[in-house]
């Protein structure tokens, strides 16, 4: 089966620019979750969906950025306006459900250097 | 809060020798723990998991996993280590009680030396 697929894996921009992000899940999972990679950490989930509706955004900085999943497949990020501290990698996963009991399938990340 | 601690940053062995990588959580339930393995330039892969049972998970890639309550860890062995595990290491508790969220650890790289 295809992985999850997320677009564009570089971006570079500059602080104050806006950027957008954008993951198609594997085919048939409900779950989608975006995570921040800062170097040299863990993923830090930012945003998780449920279909379309939002399970848990508590991690989310609201005043920058924003996310959305219509029609409950694919997804897109987007930061308005870029920070220098949001040069990360941003990588979105999704499973078949929100329970832990079942595998998170993470795709390649795109990796944003802001300047 | 759930957290997870890795205190090895940086871990160096030499091929064929044996691997332990440390992981300690902070949870207050019985936690769903994971370890997942991340190559340069690739996202996260599952190695294995452990739920509840056996405290000895069997993974992919020849590894394996214990998970140990009275001292809140879930260390990840290999014993015999090939240079195509050189990689970034993450373990991760699962909240069982929420939508299933995750946190994460920061992370072991394994160097591999020939």
């Amino acid at each position: 089966e295809a992985g999850v697929a997320q677009s564009p894996r570089y971006k570079i921009i500059e602080k104050r620019q806006s950027v957008a992000f954008w993951c198609n899940p594997i085919s048939g999972h409900a779950t989608l979750y975006w995570y921040q990679q800062i170097l040299g950490q863990g993923p830090k989930l930012l945003i998780q969906f449920q279909n379309n509706g939002v399970v848990d955004d508590s991690q989310l900085p609201k005043d920058r950025f924003s996310a959305e999943r219509l029609k409950g497949v694919d997804s897109t990020l987007k930061i308005q306006p870029a920070k220098l501290e949001d040069s990360a990698v941003y990588l979105c996963a999704s499973s078949l459900d929100p329970t832990s009991t079942y595998e998170q399938y993470f795709g390649p990340g795109t990796r944003l250097t802001v300047t | 809060a759930q957290s997870v601690t890795q205190p090895d940053i940086h871990i160096t062995v030499s091929e064929g020798a044996s691997l332990e990588l440390r992981c300690n959580y902070s949870y207050g339930a019985t936690p769903y723990l994971f370890w997942y393995v991340q190559s340069p330039g690739q996202g996260l892969q599952l190695l294995l998991k452990y739920f509840s049972g056996d405290t000895l998970v069997q993974g992919i890639k020849g590894f394996e996993a214990e998970f140990k309550r009275s001292q809140s860890s879930f260390n990840l062995r290999k014993p015999s280590v090939h240079w195509s595990d050189a990689a970034e290491y993450f373990c991760a508790v699962g909240d069982n009680t929420n939508a299933g969220k995750s946190t994460f650890g920061d992370g072991t790289t394994l160097t591999v030396k020939p």
